[in-house]
Order: C-alpha cells, then structure tokens, then sequence
C-alpha cells in the first residue's frame, strides 16, 4: 500500500519566494497533520485537519503559514513570503480517526526545505 | 497540558547490547504512548504504541516498551542491538479524548551502535 506522499522531497528557496508543499494521504484516512521538525524545537504540529476542516491551527507559527485541505486526497502547505527562518523539515502525517480505540498517524518522508 | 521528556539526546551501545532508551511523560489520566524510528533522511516509523491492557508492549524490529503508571514512563527496549538501530528515537504521547489524535513528541534520542 501505498503510505503518505509528500513533494517535493527537498528544495532550495530564495527568501522571500513562496513555497508550496504538497500532501497526499493514506486512502481512507480522515485526519491529516502537518508537523515542522528543527533542531531546536523538535517535531511541532502546525496543524491538524479532520475530514478536510482544519480543526486545530495552533501550531501554525504566524499568517505567513497556511493549509488547506481540499479535498481527502490533497493538502498543501504555503509559506509566503518565505524565510531562512522557516528551513525546516515539514512532515505530512495522516490517519483514520474513529473507534473505539486511538488509532495510529502514519508519516510521509518529509519535505526538506532550505531558506537562503 | 501533556508534555514528554527524553532526558537522553545520545546513547552509544555497542552491537549485540542490550538497550533501553528513556521516557517520561506528564499528563493527567493514562495516555496514549507511541515509540517512533526516524532514520537519517527519513521519515518516522512507528515502532510500537500502548493505548490500553497489558503493559508491556511488544513492537516490530524486536523493540518492546513497559508502561510504568507509577513512574509516568514507557521506556524502550531491546535485548540485542543491531548496526541497522542506529537511528534517532521518538516517543510521543496522544491526549485521550476528542483530540487524541494530537500527539506531542519528546526531543529525540540518536541511538549510536558502535561495533
């Protein structure tokens, strides 16, 4: 089966450009995460869409950020305008949400962004 | 708020050890815990997860992790390492409830085989 598909896998940016990135979940999975992973903070959750609407964007550092999700195969990431601040690795996860039981978030193998 | 920490950034085990790598986490009724494998330029694995019942969780590659409530930890295990661990090391705790799919993660520990 196939897992949780990101693109690009990396990518070398101007500051100032914007960035998209690109998120396709496992099929049939109704909740998907958008994690940000750096050397000081760690893995931080930006943010969590559950059958497409955003449901919790906490995470999500400052109104250069935005997700959308819309459809259930489909989310990107934007960062505009971009900065060397925001070099990171940005992980797609997802997962089926439901039951009796937690379930378990599946990981993309991460878009890895450089800001120069 | 549920928090973890992973008082270990490095571990160096020689191959054929045995391992245990360390969490604790901080939460107010019993957690969903997750140990995750993250190789170098990939992304993370799950390696096993406790929601509920036997406390003593066997995962794949022949990881295993315990629930200690008492000790507000859920450490990893495995009896006999080998070069391919090497890798750095997630544990996460998931808040029960409507929101349990939040996982929060600790920083992390780079597991060092050496031979």
């Amino acid at each position: 089966d196939a897992g949780v598909i990101q693109s690009p896998r990396h990518e070398v940016t101007e500051m100032g450009q914007e960035v998209t990135l690109r998120c396709k979940p496992i099929s049939g999975h109704n909740s998907l995460f958008w994690y940000r992973q750096t050397m000081m903070r760690g893995l931080e959750l930006l943010i969590y869409f559950n059958n497409n609407v955003p449901i919790d964007d906490s995470g999500m550092p400052e109104d250069r950020f935005s997700a959308k999700m819309p459809n259930a195969s489909f989310s990107t990431l934007k960062i505009q305008p971009s900065e060397p601040r925001d070099s990171a690795v940005y992980f797609c996860a997802s997962s089926f949400t439901g039951g009796a039981f937690g379930n378990t978030i599946y990981f993309g193998e991460g878009s890895w962004l450089t800001v120069v | 708020a549920q928090s973890v920490t992973q008082p270990d950034i490095h571990i160096t085990v020689s191959e054929g050890a045995s391992l245990e790598l360390r969490c604790n986490y901080s939460y107010g009724a019993t957690p969903y815990l997750f140990w995750y494998v993250q190789s170098p330029g990939q992304g993370l694995q799950l390696l096993l997860k406790y929601f509920s019942g036997d406390t003593l969780v066997q995962g794949i590659k022949g990881f295993e992790a315990e629930f200690k409530r008492s000790q507000s930890s859920f450490n990893l295990r495995k009896p006999s390492v080998h070069w391919s661990d090497a890798a750095e090391y997630f544990c996460a705790v998931g808040h029960r409830g409507t929101s349990f799919q939040k996982l929060v993660f600790g920083t992390g520990t780079r597991l060092l085989v050496s031979p």
